[in-house]
Formats: C-alpha cells, structure tokens, sequence
C-alpha cells in the first residue's frame, strides 16, 4: 500500500510550458518535503511545508500544503530544461516515543523538459 | 567535504554473497536513515537510527538485512546471502529533528548493489 501517491508518473513538455505535480494520501501528515533528484545522485530538499494552506514559493516552483494536510502541490511556472529530474514528495510521519518519525516518500515524478 | 558520505558506490556481487555498505553521516546529526530506491522510483524507508538505538524497521528488512550505528556516529548495513531482487541503490541520509518534527534529510550519493 502506497502512502503518498504521486502524479503523474512521467511529464514531457516543452521549454515554456508550466505544470503542476500532486501528492496525494488518506494519512495526516505532521510536515511535507518536496526534494529533487538528478541520476546518480541523492535527492536534495525544495522545501517544507508544516502548516495547513501553507503555500511557499521558490523562484519559479510554487509548493502548496493541503488544509487537512494531506495532499500537496508542486506547480512550476515556464519550466526550463534544467528542471528536469526525479520530483519527490515525502510526508513526515508521528513516530513513537521522540514524537518524531520516518520519512515516507512517493513514487516520483519523473520531469523532461525538452528545449 | 561535511556532506554524507557512502561507501562503496557500487558494488558488483554474485547471488548468496554477502555485502556491507557503509554510512558517514552529517558529523552533528543524530539522526540517521536507510532507504532503498530502485530505478524512477521513490526511496523506499528500510530503518532509522537515532543516535545509536535503532528505532524503527520496515518490513522490507528481511532476516538477511542487519543495519548497525554502534558510537552513534557511521552506521553500516549489511545483506546476507545476496537474491538478485536486492539489485538497487540504497541511499544514506542523516538528519537533525527540528521542533519535533522530520528534519531535512541530507542524503549521500547512494551505494548501488547489483547481484548477478
């Protein structure tokens, strides 16, 4: 069973073009990460989201944070060949006596951006 | 470099064998992570260590996986008797909690296992 469901799989657009990402669950999440991984190498972190509606922006890439905290966004505005990557979203799980837990990531979303 | 380090960065090994990677975290982070990603995948959670208590464990870690943070400090995980569906990159990350939630986790550049 996926936690954190991602969508699309796979985005192919031309230089210019904007799109949005979705991570989606049924689980409460106490933060959300959005990180960004390039082939044959670790994935890095955009951004955290901890609040309810939050929305926090990085140059061209918007982040959204669900009201209930379950699903989020990530919208890129005139993507360009160097966003192409492997976009993950990661939910911050309650863990047990430290109340702080694991990490759960979707499946990714593989982005070209063709010039 | 203070980066998270891994080592090997690829091993090559036959089924039945057995590997261990290598984790040299982010020196003031307490925490540490396993993940195992396979290719356009997300990583998928195997253990953490907060400090050198082992806190939780996925089911993926079967029998033959043996994860180990003995100072506090690297961490090693090890496979035993190798099957070819443990070919993947398994990705160290370490991190610090912040305000009682998940830090960011700093991740290394992965140790990728292939088993012929």
């Amino acid at each position: 069973t996926q936690l954190l469901e991602q969508s699309p799989q796979f985005l192919s657009i031309q230089e210019g073009e904007n799109l949005t990402v979705y991570c989606n669950s049924s689980s409460v999440f106490s933060s959300l990460q959005w990180y960004r991984q390039e082939p044959g190498e670790g994935p890095v972190l955009l951004v955290t989201v901890v609040t309810g509606g939050e929305v926090k922006k990085l140059k061209r890439l918007t982040f959204q944070f669900g009201d209930a905290r379950k699903d989020s966004s990530l919208h890129i505005t005139a993507a360009q060949p160097g966003d192409t990557g492997l976009y993950l979203c990661a939910g911050g799980l309650r863990g047990g006596p430290s109340n702080t837990g694991k990490l759960i990531f979707g499946q990714g979303t593989t982005l070209q951006v063709k010039p | 470099d203070t980066g998270v380090s891994q080592d090997p960065r690829h091993k090559i090994t036959k089924r039945g064998q057995n590997v261990t990677f290598r984790c040299d975290p982010i020196s003031e982070h307490n925490r540490l992570y396993w993940y195992r990603q396979t290719l356009g995948q997300g990583p998928e959670f195997l253990t953490y260590f907060q400090n050198e208590a082992q806190l939780e464990k996925s089911r993926l870690l079967s029998d033959r996986f043996s994860a180990e943070r003995p100072k506090g400090s690297f961490s090693t995980l090890e496979i035993q008797r190798t099957e070819q569906g443990d070919s993947a990159m398994y990705l160290c990350a370490s991190s610090l909690p912040i305000g009682g939630k998940t830090g960011e986790l700093f991740f290394g550049e992965g140790s990728r296992l292939t088993v012929l």
